[in-house]
């Protein structure tokens, strides 16, 4: 069965810092990767997401992620993060024979001053 | 186009009593999905459906249960709410392999 890691369950940064929010995840099959972000009292919206081709993948806002397959990790990058990130990010993970995607418990960034 | 919409945003209900979450979507979407989120344990899915008239258990779904009789609808009921069900309830629908999200809908069962 698939799971998802995320390893940090908070992360502060300070403003214009570089961030890396950890993911990983199991599964014995190919898999699709999503990077999801919640600001408060919000829905959960799409960030990234991988399906095939370059393990490199850019998303909204400046933040990519880079797909590691021997590694089963999926990190979630931004250079210099900005006051507005302040949000939970989540990262899922689809079996490409199943239909559900499974998400991990979150990560809460926190950006100071 | 409206996305993913949820009703009712916000609900307190008394434990043993009855609702239905209606979430609706406009995009065509096959697949819908209903999670519940809550502190330091992320989502966890509850039910989906892969197409109209379709429905599946998730990881948690005691206590629940879903209707999808229009393809543009999916029905959470609590037929006697507890407090453990106090959460807030997000929809999600799939053109796969992304989800789209409902604004969520908070419960809390006193």
């Amino acid at each position: 069965a698939q799971s998802v890691t995320q390893l940090d369950s908070q992360v502060p940064v300070f403003e214009e810092a570089p961030v890396e929010l950890r993911c990983n995840y199991s599964s014995s099959v190919s898999v699709y990767l999503f990077w999801y972000v919640q600001y408060p009292n919000q829905g959960l919206q799409l960030l990234l997401k991988y399906l095939s081709g370059s393990t490199l993948v850019k998303g909204i806002n400046g933040f990519e992620a880079e797909f590691n397959k021997s590694q089963t990790s999926f990190h979630l990058r931004k250079p210099s993060v900005h006051i507005s990130d302040t949000a939970e990010y989540f990262c899922a993970v689809r079996d490409l024979r199943d239909d559900k995607i499974i998400f991990g418990k979150g990560t809460r960034l926190h950006i100071l001053p | 186009n409206a996305g993913v919409t949820q009703t009712p945003k916000f609900r307190v209900l008394k434990t043993g009593q009855s609702m239905t979450l209606l979430c609706a979507q406009d995009m065509n979407h096959e697949y819908m999905y209903w999670y519940r989120q809550d502190p330091g344990m992320g989502l966890r899915l509850i039910h989906y459906s892969v197409g109209e008239g379709t429905t599946a258990k998730g990881e948690v779904p005691d206590g629940y249960n879903v209707s999808r009789l229009k393809k543009q609808n999916f029905l959470l009921g609590l037929e006697s709410a507890a407090p453990s069900q106090t959460s807030v309830y997000f929809c999600a629908s799939s053109y796969p392999p992304e989800q789209y999200f409902g604004p969520g809908t908070r419960l809390t069962v006193t």
